[in-house]
């Protein structure tokens, strides 16, 4: 079974700061990476994805996303973040089945940023 | 709204009571999930569904029945639950594995 590791839980940052966000994962095969976040009373919304191809990956809200597979990682990163990007992150992973079919997201503990003004 | 539709947002229920938490999804998606959001914990796949075909029930007590009656519903049918299992109940669907949309989620309380 698959695993991730989300190594900070708490991050408390000011605004214009850079961030990273660690997450790692264990699964011996090929898998799918995700990043989502969780604003305060909302529901869980997709910030990128990783299938193939460029490991370095865009998503909404300038955030970027870089796997690299000798390291198991796929850290999501901005170069400066605003009060708005409070909330909570988790990172997901899932297997990648090339003929399709259902699998569900293994998720990591998630890290509560906040973002001083 | 994310095109996952769940009801109600908050169920209050004692120990002994009957429920059901509904999904419905508008996406065309072919694969559903139930999950558990509780502090302190990862969030915690429960049950899958592929074509309406349950694929995985990850060791979820008996308390817990999942039907899906077609692609684009699911619920979630409580009976006799206990106080640790309040928390925040998600759904989601999926075209196979590619994209995941998540609905807001039915807020239980078990007293």
């Amino acid at each position: 079974a698959q695993s991730v590791s989300q190594h900070n839980h708490h991050v408390i940052l000011s605004e214009a700061a850079s961030l990273e966000l660690g997450c790692n994962y264990s699964y011996g095969g090929t898998v799918n990476l995700f990043w989502y976040v969780q604003y305060p009373g909302q529901h869980l919304q997709l910030l990128l994805k990783y299938f193939s191809g460029d490991p370095l990956v865009k998503g909404i809200k300038g955030f970027e996303a870089e796997f690299i597979k000798s390291k198991f990682s796929f850290n999501l990163r901005k170069p400066s973040v605003q009060w708005s990007d409070t909330a909570e992150y988790f990172c997901a992973v899932n297997r990648a089945y090339s003929g399709g079919g259902a699998d569900g997201l293994t998720f990591g503990k998630g890290t509560h940023l906040i973002i001083q003004p | 709204e994310t095109g996952v539709t769940q009801t109600p947002r908050h169920l209050v229920m004692g120990m002994t009571n009957k429920k059901s938490l509904k999904c419905e999804q508008h996406l065309g998606h072919n694969a559903m999930y139930w999950y558990k959001q509780s502090a302190k914990k990862p969030l915690e796949l429960m049950f899958v569904y592929s074509l309406e075909e349950r694929v995985e029930n990850n060791s979820v007590p008996s308390r817990f029945s999942p039907e899906c009656p077609n692609s684009s519903h699911l619920f979630l049918h409580l009976h006799t639950l206990q106080p640790e299992d309040s928390a925040l109940y998600l759904c989601a669907s999926s075209q196979d594995t590619y994209g995941y949309t998540f609905g807001s989620g039915t807020r239980l309380t078990v007293v």
